[in-house]
């Protein structure tokens, strides 16, 4: 079955940067786009970006650019979200999510930054 | 960017009650349109995805509709398992965008 498996809970000072992980599992890694989604406690959901495994190709919200890179390592089948220059309101959990081109159908089950001198 | 104003963003309302939700987008967005389910702590569940279509294992007391810019999420008679907050997603255009959210709550 389909699996998105991500890192632990980080606690970071401002300006520090966080990098978070999502490990695939039950179907070809390469094949599907992995997105970044991220919420603020009692927020909404904010896309940040999505990377292709296959070619590494990257797109990333205007907001976040210049600050958040996105990785893979396809042999691992890993999904890697490097967020730079944290701010507290950037405290937020943060989710990676398959795209099945008709929405995200499957999702990590999430990694808590809090970002706090 | 394309904005999605859903409403209502808080509802109250007893098991077995007929639930609308609505998600109104900023631009016509085609049919690229999704709406998943959140429960306290966990990550949202994609529900219905291209505007209308029921992902398999979701419950057919959930169905989906519209198209354009106007769409809705209709709950024909709601569960004690369904009390959460719906998001609506628009994939027509980047950057993606959800509405604000819809907190159903047990009245």
């Amino acid at each position: 079955q389909v699996q998105l498996v991500q890192s632990g809970a980080e606690v970071k000072k401002p300006g520090a940067s966080v990098k978070v992980s999502c490990k695939a599992s039950g179907y070809r890694f390469t094949a599907y786009y992995i997105h970044w989604v991220r919420q603020a406690p009692g927020q909404g959901l904010e896309w940040m970006g999505w990377i292709n495994p296959n070619s590494g190709d990257t797109y990333f919200a205007q907001r976040f650019q210049g600050r958040v890179s996105m990785t893979t390592d396809t042999s691992i089948s890993a999904a890697y979200m490097e967020l730079g220059g944290l701010r507290s309101d950037d405290t937020a959990v943060y989710y990676c999510a398959r795209d099945f081109r008709d929405g995200f159908d499957y999702w990590g089950q999430g990694s808590l930054v809090t970002v706090s001198s | 960017d394309i904005q999605l104003t859903q409403s209502p963003s808080f509802l109250s309302a007893s098991v077995g009650d007929r639930v609308t939700i609505t998600c109104r987008a900023s631009q016509d967005i085609r049919s690229y349109f999704a709406w998943y389910q959140q429960k306290p702590g966990r990550a949202p569940n994609l529900l219905i995805y291209s505007a209308s279509t029921l992902r398999s294992g979701v419950p057919s007391r959930f169905r989906g509709s519209g198209s354009g810019a106007e769409f809705t999420l209709t709950i024909s008679s709601l569960q004690p398992e369904d009390f959460a907050t719906y998001y609506c997603q628009q994939y027509n255009s980047y950057p993606r965008t959800f509405g604000g959210g819809t907190k159903v709550e047990i009245k």
